[in-house]
C-alpha cells in the first residue's frame, strides 16, 4: 500500500544550522507529495508541495525536490531560526485516491539561539 | 476571515459517554475530512466526506461515527467513548478540482485547531 516514512526526531539545531528532514515515500503511479508544517498550539499548514517528478517546492526558504529514482521527498533548509521550530509532516496523495492525503509520523525540530 | 472551527477545544469525559466534536468551515469546501494524531503515529484518517450525503471510512474508523447533513459542517460522534480514543482531533477541509479533491494537486488542506479529548 501507500505510506510515508520519514526520519524520527526529535532534531534539535542551533539558530544558523542546515536542515534536512528525510522523508521516503512507497505508492502506486505517480503521486504527489506535500510537506505541512505544525507549529505549537496550531493544524497544520501546508508548506510546500510538488506534484511530479523532478519538481521543486520551496517556501520560507525550505525547498524539497521530488525524486522519482529514489522515492523521496527530503525537506531543507540553509538557515534555521528559532521561529522554525515546529513538527514537520511529508505527506502524499496517491493517483487515484480522491484526494486522500496519507501523512508520516511527523518530526519535531527544535532550534535553539 | 477563511477558517475552519472545531469545538470543543478540550474535553475530558468518562467512558461511555456519549459526545459529539463539531467542525465548520466557512469556505464552501466540499471536502472535509477527521483526523486523530498520536505521539509515534503520526496523522491517521478517521472518516472523510466528498460533499453533503457522502462519507466515507478512512484508516481508523472504529468507534467513531459522522455525518454531512450540510456542506459546511461535519460533526464527529462517539457513541461510546474508550481510554484508547483520548487522542488529539483534528478537521480539515478542500475544495474539489475536477473529479477530487484539490489536495490531490494543490495539497490545499485547510485544517481546524484541534481538539484534545481525554476519556477518563
Amino acid at each position: 500500500g501507500n505510506s510515508v516514512t520519514q526520519m524520527e526526531g526529535p532534531v534539535t539545531l542551533s539558530e544558523e544550522a542546515f536542515l534536512t528532514i528525510n522523508c521516503t515515500y512507497t505508492a502506486t503511479g505517480y503521486p504527489s507529495l506535500f510537506w505541512y508544517v505544525q507549529y505549537p498550539g496550531e493544524g497544520l499548514q501546508l508548506l510546500l508541495k510538488a506534484t511530479k517528478a523532478d519538481d521543486k517546492g520551496s517556501n520560507k526558504g525550505f525547498e524539497a525536490t521530488y525524486r522519482k529514482e529514489t522515492t523521496s521527498f527530503h525537506l531543507e533548509k540553509g538557515s534555521v531560526q528559532v521561529s522554525d521550530s515546529a513538527v514537520y509532516f511529508c505527506a502524499l496523495s496517491a493517483e487515484g485516491s480522491q484526494g486522500n492525503l496519507i501523512f508520516g509520523k511527523g518530526t519535531k525540530l527544535s532550534v535553539k539561539p | 476571515e477563511a477558517q475552519v472551527t472545531q469545538n470543543p477545544r478540550y474535553l475530558i469525559t468518562v467512558t461511555g459517554k456519549k459526545l459529539t466534536v463539531t467542525c465548520s468551515q466557512n469556505m464552501n469546501h466540499e471536502y472535509m475530512s477527521w483526523y486523530r494524531q498520536d505521539p509515534g503515529l503520526g496523522l491517521r484518517q478517521i472518516y472523510y466526506s466528498m460533499n453533503v450525503e457522502v462519507t466515507d471510512k478512512g484508516d481508523v474508523p472504529e468507534g467513531y461515527k459522522v455525518s454531512r447533513k450540510e456542506k459546511r459542517n461535519f460533526p464527529l460522534i462517539l457513541e461510546s467513548p474508550s481510554p484508547n480514543q483520548t487522542s488529539l482531533y483534528f478537521c480539515a477541509s478542500s475544495f474539489f478540482l475536477g473529479n477530487q479533491a484539490s489536495i490531490a494537486n494543490t495539497g490545499e488542506l485547510f485544517f481546524g485547531e484541534g481538539s484534545r479529548l481525554t476519556v477518563l
